[in-house]
């Protein structure tokens, strides 16, 4: 089945500093979601990118989608402790018609913050 | 206010019991979907259900089984010949209008808390 490889597995930042997290895929993909969940906690939604080099901003995360459709980041300016939590990409299967009903989801990125 | 609920959110089991996870959404949504979580995982696809009375295998289904019997609820159970059932378990339920939705915002999964489940 596809996979989305997502790095790095952890990262651990200092308060203000930035962070980012990338999600790569072999195949064009139709969309592609992202989610955070923090510590014992459960996924929340962020945001759905659809188009060839979209990019959305939420505050300090930005959002990027690839001109391929391969690849997508998630990059977050001056952390806060309230960033902490693992951050995941989702895409649908090929050939899928764009439909989300088997998300492939990534093994997700860890942000700790240091205060 | 509109959610899923799961329960419980705490189960220990002991080998050869079948458990049976609870999951009831009032978002009047058309799709479920169960998850399962493992240390440093991601989310990984149990069942699926489209529709009232369908569900679909996902990637990892030996072992469990589901029933779609209302609208509102998805119950999972974790029979005796799941391997490894110990795990956290999410319940999540979409819109459900699949198809070509590029330009749509379909399919955005909303998730219950979640079940732990700890096999003694």
């Amino acid at each position: 089945g596809q996979q989305v490889m997502q790095i790095p597995q952890y990262q651990h930042v200092q308060e203000g500093e930035d962070f980012t997290t990338y999600c790569n895929s072999s195949t064009t993909l139709s969309n592609i979601q992202w989610y955070k969940q923090r510590p014992g906690g459960h996924p929340v939604f962020l945001i759905q990118l659809v188009k060839s080099g979209e990019v959305k901003k939420q505050k300090r995360l930005t959002f990027q989608f690839g001109e391929a459709k391969k690849n997508s980041s998630l990059h977050i300016t001056a952390t806060q402790t309230t960033d902490v939590g693992t951050y995941f990409c989702a895409a649908p299967p090929r050939n899928s018609g764009g439909s989300n009903y088997k998300l492939t989801f990534g093994k997700g990125t860890l942000l700790t913050v240091n205060p | 206010d509109g959610g899923i609920t799961q329960s419980p959110k705490y189960l220990f089991r002991k080998e050869g019991q079948n458990v049976t996870l609870s999951c009831e959404q009032n978002l009047n949504h058309d799709a479920m979907y169960w998850y399962r979580q493992d240390p440093g995982q991601g989310l990984r696809l149990i069942y699926y259900s489209q529709i009232v009375n369908d569900f679909q295998k996902g990637d990892i289904a030996e072992g469990y089984s589901v029933s779609r019997e209302k609208k509102e609820s998805f119950p999972l159970t974790v029979t005796s010949a799941q391997k490894n059932p110990t795990a956290f378990y999410l319940c999540a339920s979409s819109t459900g209008q699949g198809g070509y939705m590029e330009y749509s915002g379909a399919n955005v999964l909303t998730f219950g808390a979640g079940s732990r489940l700890t096999v003694l």
